[in-house]
């Protein structure tokens, strides 16, 4: 069973570099079939698309995020990572990571049919 | 970017009701939407991709139809498992993938 882990620090200062990673396990990042995800919910509020990434590393980011945001890929740990630079407290929010299926859904970066639990992340001094 | 634009906000509802909710998109998107389902403290859940097709494992009373800007989610029969937000998200035109600001279902 696929299972998707976000880890990564709760608590970020203002104006400072948010990182988190995802670790994959019960299959294969490597594999042509799959994109991951980023995606965030503000307390209380809606889900906000980040960007998402290939095995190969190939990206796409919301464009209200580009000039932030850096998705990679270690496909050795079988991991892929988020690094949003110049938090404000509009950032805190419910970060998750998770998959596409190109080969279920035909669609490159959409729709998410594995999810990680989420991490909150507080942008705060 | 697409806006997509659900309806209601929320919503009160008994056990067996039946219960719809429409999302609309600010352009044609064909059938490229998708709808989940998100309980408190938890990820959202993958219900129905293409507009209409039902992901493995989520029951039949779960239905969805629609194409260009319209769409609808229905629940045919409401179980009390059912009670959460709901969310389309269109994937027609990217970046960005856009939701929808949530659809909330309560207990009445």
């Amino acid at each position: 069973q696929l299972q998707l882990q976000e880890s990564g620090p709760g608590l970020v200062k203002p104006s400072e570099t948010l990182s988190l990673t995802c670790t994959v396990s019960g299959g294969s990042i490597s594999s042509s079939s799959y994109y991951w995800g980023w995606i965030r919910q503000p307390p209380g509020k809606g889900l906000e698309w980040i960007g998402s990434i290939y095995y190969s590393g190939s990206t796409y980011y919301n464009p209200s995020l580009k000039s932030r945001v850096t998705i990679s890929v270690d496909t050795s740990k079988n991991q892929f990572s988020l690094k949003l630079s110049s938090v404000t407290a509009a950032d805190t929010a419910v970060y998750y990571c998770a998959r596409t299926s190109i080969t279920i859904f035909g669609v490159v970066i959409a729709p998410f049919d594995y999810w990680g639990q989420g991490t909150l992340v507080t942008v705060s001094s | 970017a697409i806006r997509m634009t659900q309806s209601p906000s929320s919503l009160s509802a008994s056990t067996g009701d039946r219960v719809t909710i429409t999302c609309r998109a600010s352009q044609g998107i064909s059938s490229y939407l998708a709808w989940y389902q998100q309980k408190p403290g938890k990820a959202p859940k993958l219900l129905i991709y293409a507009a209409s097709t039902l992901q493995s494992g989520v029951p039949s009373r779960f239905s969805g139809s629609g194409s260009g800007t319209d769409f609808t989610l229905t629940i045919s029969c409401l179980q009390s498992e059912d009670f959460a937000t709901y969310y389309c998200q269109q994937y027609y035109s990217y970046p960005p993938v856009t939701f929808g600001q949530g659809t909330k279902v309560e207990i009445k």
